[in-house]
Parts: C-alpha cells; structure tokens; sequence
C-alpha cells in the first residue's frame, strides 16, 4: 500500500516567492494534518482537515499561509509570499480518526534564501 | 509555552543495554499518549501508544510506561539494538476533549544512539 505521498521533496527558492507543497494522503483516511519541524521549535502543528475541510488552522503562523484540500485524495500547503524564516521541513499526515495513529509522509524540506 | 516535554536531547547506549526515553507533559486533559520513531530524511513512524487508563503497555522490546501522577511518561527499549538509533518523539493528545482534542503535540526528540 502508498503511504502518504509529498512533493516536493526539496525546494530552493528566493525570499518573496510563492511556494505550493503537495500532499496525498492514505486513501480511506478521513483526517489530513500539515506539521512543520523546526530546530526551535520542534514538530507543531500547523492545520488539519476532516473529510477535505479545515477543521483548525490556530497553528498556522500567519496569513502568509493557506492550506486547501479540494478533494479526498490531495492538500497544498501554500506560502506567498514565502520569507527566510519559513525554512523548515513541512510534513503532511493522514490517520483513520483524530486520535488514531498519524502516518507521516517523508517531508518536503523547504530553503527560502 | 511547551505541554510535552523531553528533557534529554540524546542518550547513548551499548548494544544490548536498555535504552529509557523519558518525556513530561504539563497539560492534564492529554490522555493519551505516543512514540514516533524517526530516521533522517524520512517522516515519523508510530511505535507504541498507551491510554490514560493504564500505566503499562508493551509491545515486543519496546514497553512505555505511564506516571499520571507525575506527568511523566517512559519508552524502556530492551535489548538496545543499532538499528534503533534515531529520533524518537513523543506526543499526546487529548481524547475527551478540551482545546487540545485529537490534535497530536509533539516533545522536541531525543536522538538515541545504539553502539555495537
């Protein structure tokens, strides 16, 4: 079975510049979360959805930020325009319930220079 | 303002020892609690969880144990293997509710380092 897919897997890209990552989660899982892992800050939680709507975005750092999941199967994590500061590795996670096991794609680390 | 906490940044063991991960939470409504097992350059991968209810659960080497009292909460490895070394994570989550319901927060990591 796919786990939970992301693209890209890196990404380089110049301050002021628009940023989409991707995400497929596990077909069947109702729950998509997008995590960011910093070294300050660790893995936190930035938004997630049930059944393709936003359920709570209070992570997401500012309006720089939006996340979308058009369907059951695909979420972009969108930042424009993106700042050196949003370096980080951004994670997606599906899960069956919202209490259940998360299962995590292998990241996108994305460099704003 | 950090709920879960994981106080040691590494731990090196021996091959074959115990490894013991050690976390704390502040937050009383989490009531359950997991393990992610991390590599570099891939996502986290779920070890072992343990509900509120139980002070104990294990699963072949790994057992985590749980101090509600203390909000503390333990991830013994027996016997230590190399392949063993990574990130381990550990996270709660709070399942009868609150603002923290479901919503997984993450302890910062240990990097554990098996030697053989």
């Amino acid at each position: 079975d796919a786990g939970v897919i992301q693209s890209p897997r890196h990404e380089v890209t110049e301050m002021g510049q628009e940023v989409t990552l991707r995400c497929k989660p596990i077909s069947g899982h109702d729950y998509l979360f997008w995590y960011r892992q910093t070294m300050m800050r660790g893995l936190e939680l930035l938004i997630y959805f049930n059944n393709n709507v936003p359920i709570d975005d209070s992570g997401m750092p500012e309006d720089r930020f939006s996340a979308k999941m058009p369907n059951a199967s695909f979420s972009t994590l969108k930042i424009q325009p993106s700042e050196p500061r949003d370096s980080a590795v951004y994670f997606c996670a599906s899960s069956q319930r919202i209490t259940g096991e998360l299962f995590f794609g292998e990241g996108s680390r994305l460099t704003v220079l | 303002d950090q709920q879960v906490k994981q106080n040691s940044p590494s731990l090196s063991v021996q091959e074959g020892r115990i490894s013991i991960l050690n976390c704390d939470y502040t937050n009383s409504m989490f009531d359950y609690f997991l393990w992610y097992k991390k590599y570099p350059a891939e996502g986290p991968t779920f070890l072992i969880s343990i509900s509120s209810i139980k002070d104990k659960n294990e699963d072949g080497r790994f057992t985590v144990f749980l101090n509600k009292s203390a909000k503390h909460l333990s991830l013994h490895i027996v016997p230590s293997q190399p392949g063993d070394s990574a990130v381990y994570f550990c996270a709660a989550s709070a399942r009868a509710g609150g603002t923290s319901y479901g919503k997984l927060t993450f302890g910062q990591g240990t990097i554990l380092t098996v030697h053989p």
